[in-house]
């Protein structure tokens, strides 16, 4: 079965220090895809970022990095010089080819609070 | 370019009665999907269409949920009756393409409270 865990519920994070979002994933298929998705109290799911499994390279997006680890299964979000807008929850996700290109499986999330 | 735009962003009803909830995706993406939220837990896939046919529906939790695409552009979710589990945050998100690396553009959902 597939699975995804983020095991911090909440952080607190001073404004311009980087932080780190933990995520660990599970799943039997070789071809699978790993996102992050960022909510705000508005509501809406922002994408962050993408890592495919078979890339060699960890994502980069702005501020936004995938510190992607396959052995260990782990594929954690860095933000760097964090800021007040950061604010949100967080949440990890994958896909994955082969058991099903129509899913995609979220994690139950972090709520991150930046402190000015 | 208008997103994916949901409609209530907020219902509150009792127990037994129905509920619809619609989607809009974006203009042009074939794929449409529903999550749900329920409180505190991780998002759960609901169901996904492929234009107006629904490509996998494993996810409904029960014959109490009806989804519908009319033509392949907007989308419902009934909840006929309602039950106090089915409280919580229903995202509709749409993409375009049919890849592995599907970027999934959301809605505002729509919390949905059973009294």
């Amino acid at each position: 079965a597939q699975k995804i865990t983020q095991t911090q519920p909440g952080m607190f994070v001073q404004e311009k220090e980087a932080v780190t979002l933990d995520c660990t994933y599970d799943t039997s298929d070789p071809s699978y895809g790993l996102f992050w998705y960022k909510q705000p109290s508005s509501g809406e799911m922002i994408f962050l970022i993408y890592q495919g499994s078979y890339d060699q390279q960890n994502a980069t997006e702005g501020r936004y990095s995938l510190n992607f680890q396959k052995a260990r299964k782990s594929a954690n979000l860095v933000i760097s010089a964090s800021q007040l807008g950061d604010s949100a929850m967080y949440f990890c996700a994958m896909s994955s080819w082969y058991s099903s290109a129509s899913k995609i499986i979220f994690g139950s999330g972090t709520r991150l609070s930046i402190r000015p | 370019e208008a997103g994916v735009t949901q409609f209530p962003s907020h219902s509150v009803i009792e127990k037994g009665q129905t509920v619809t909830l619609r989607c809009d995706p974006i203009s042009g993406h074939d794929n449409l999907y529903w999550y749900r939220r329920v409180m505190g837990k991780e998002i759960k896939f609901l169901l996904h269409f492929v234009k107006e046919s629904k490509q996998d529906e494993s996810g409904m939790p029960n014959n109490r949920f009806l989804a519908e695409r009319t033509g392949g552009t907007y989308s419902t979710l009934k909840v006929q009756p309602a039950e106090l589990e089915d409280s919580g945050v229903y995202f509709c998100a749409s993409s375009q393409g049919r890849g592995l690396i599907e970027k999934l553009f959301f809605g505002s959902g729509t919390q949905l409270s059973v009294l």
